[in-house]
C-alpha cells in the first residue's frame, strides 16, 4: 500500500487566493512526522512545514499551515494569499519514528498560480 | 556554504561506466540521506547514514549501487556498470539528527547514454 498519497497531480489557483493541497498517509507506527516540501523548476527541495503525530495544534509557518486530521490520516497543506512564486511541485512526506528513519514521499502536486 | 552541496551538478556518462556523486552536508548534521528522483516522480529513498554507518540501505536498487561516509561528513554515492535506467536526479539531504527536518541539496542530474 502507498504510504503517502497525493491525489491531485495538478492544481490551479488565482493569485491572492488560498489553496489546499491534499495528502493522506498510511502507517501503523504511533510516532511519526509529516513534512511538506516545495520543489520549484530549479530542482531544489525546500522544506516548508512539519507536523508531529503527537502535536496537539496544527503547524503554521507564515502563509503555510498544515490541516492535520489524525483520525482521517490526512495532512493537507494550506497556502494562503497565493503568490506567483508559489508555482512549483509540492511533495508531502512522512517519517515513521519506530520503523524507519527515512522520509517517504508522495508523487507530488504541481501547483500553478495564475495572475 | 551554509547548505547541502552536491557535485557535480550534471554528469553524462556512457553505459557501463563507473560514476561517483559527492554530497557535502551541512556542518554538524549527523543524518545524511540519498534519494533518487525520476522525472515527474517523488524522491525515492536509497540509503541513510547516521554518522559514519549506513543505518538503512534498503532502498539501494541492486549491488551496483554503493555509498560511503567514512568520516561522518562528506558522502559519496558510487554506481558501477551504469545503465540507461540509472538516469535520474540524485538528491542528498542532511539533518541535525534523524528526528529533525532534512535539508536537500540541488541534486546531481545523471544521464547515462
Amino acid at each position: 500500500a502507498q504510504k503517502i498519497t497525493q491525489t491531485q497531480p495538478g492544481m490551479f489557483v488565482q493569485e491572492k487566493e488560498a489553496v489546499t493541497l491534499d495528502c493522506t498517509y498510511d502507517t501503523s507506527d504511533p510516532s511519526y512526522g509529516l513534512f511538506w516540501y516545495k520543489q520549484p523548476s530549479s530542482g531544489e527541495m525546500i522544506f516548508l512545514i512539519y507536523q508531529g503525530s503527537y502535536d496537539q495544534q496544527n503547524a503554521t509557518e507564515g502563509r503555510y499551515s498544515l490541516n492535520f486530521q489524525k483520525a482521517r490520516k490526512s495532512a493537507n497543506l494550506v497556502i494562503s494569499a497565493s503568490q506567483l512564486g508559489d508555482s512549483a511541485m509540492y511533495f508531502c512526506a512522512m517519517r515513521e519514528v519506530e520503523t524507519a528513519r527515512q522520509l517517504t514521499f508522495g508523487s507530488g502536486t504541481q501547483l500553478t498560480v495564475l495572475p | 556554504g551554509a547548505g547541502v552541496s552536491q557535485t557535480p551538478s550534471n554528469k553524462v556518462t556512457e553505459k557501463g561506466k563507473y560514476v561517483e556523486l559527492r554530497c557535502d552536508p551541512i556542518s554538524g548534521h549527523t543524518a545524511l540521506y540519498w534519494y533518487r528522483q525520476s522525472l515527474g516522480q517523488g524522491p525515492e529513498f536509497l540509503i541513510y547514514f547516521q554518522g559514519t554507518g549506513a543505518a538503512d540501505d534498503s532502498g539501494l536498487p541492486n549491488d551496483r549501487f554503493f555509498a560511503v561516509r567514512p568520516e561522518g561528513s562528506v558522502s559519496t554515492l558510487k554506481i558501477q556498470r551504469t545503465e540507461r535506467g540509472d538516469s535520474a536526479v540524485y538528491l542528498c539531504a542532511s539533518g541535525l539528527t534523524e528526528n529533525t527536518e532534512a535539508f536537500f541539496g540541488q541534486g546531481t542530474r545523471l544521464t547515462v547514454v
